[in-house]
């Protein structure tokens, strides 16, 4: 079985400060873990992944996270918010198994301070 | 180029009248998944095609249904749909052969009135 937990379902920011998106998962087997970015009335596109390689990860818009197995977390990171950042983030996780199905924490809306 | 497409983008039903969602993908993809998104909530997976083989799950109810008629094509059908199933329905593809990616369609709003 496998789980995701989203600490903060609101994060709030101001423009240019460090954003810090939290995430902690839970899986029996090495997971595959990803993060999403929705917009209003949009699909999910992925931000970045981790599956097994480098545990630094480095996404698309700036963003990266860092897998910790020690700490079972997989936190999103950006230098430096802009506005167009504001969105609703999902962290998900997911086997090689199962039929690669997801598992999506509750999500982290994000709003960007002027 | 889009690769899983969703149609329509935004779809209003009433009460009670059967309504279906398409979902369309270019990447030839073994595994095709409709979940569904209520607002402000995590997307929650209603069932799966892994090739030919539909695998619901436990808690889907039956009023929702899905054919995949080849592999490019997915259907969710609702055959009488309530007001709580007003929701955003998401199509994902995944090639288990080869990518530990699923990718998404831009969903499709439906209302029901």
């Amino acid at each position: 079985a496998q789980s995701v937990t989203q600490l903060g379902s609101h994060v709030s920011v101001s423009e240019g400060a460090l954003v810090l998106l939290r995430c902690n998962y839970s899986s029996s087997v090495p997971p595959y873990l990803f993060w999403y970015v929705q917009y209003p009335n949009q699909g999910l596109q992925l931000l970045l992944k981790y599956t097994s390689a480098a545990t630094l990860v480095k996404g698309i818009n700036g963003f990266e996270a860092e897998f910790k197995k020690s700490e079972t977390s997989f936190h999103l990171t950006k230098p430096s918010a802009h506005m167009s950042d504001a969105a609703e983030y999902f962290c998900a996780v997911s086997l090689n198994t199962n039929a690669g199905k997801s598992t999506f924490g509750d999500g982290t809306t994000l709003t960007v301070k002027p | 180029d889009a690769m899983v497409i969703q149609n329509p983008r935004y779809q209003v039903t009433q009460f009670g009248k059967p309504v279906t969602l398409s979902c369309s993908q270019t990447l030839n993809h073994n595994v095709m998944y409709w979940y569904q998104q209520k607002s402000s909530q995590a997307p929650k997976l209603l069932f799966h095609y892994y090739d030919k083989d539909f695998n619901n799950e436990a808690d889907t109810p039956d009023n929702f249904q899905s054919r995949r008629p080849n592999t490019s094509f997915c259907f969710l059908d609702i055959r009488s749909p309530g007001l709580g199933d007003a929701a955003m329905y998401l199509c994902a593809t995944r090639d288990l052969r080869s990518t530990d990616t699923q990718y998404f369609g831009p969903g499709t709003r439906l209302t029901v009135l």
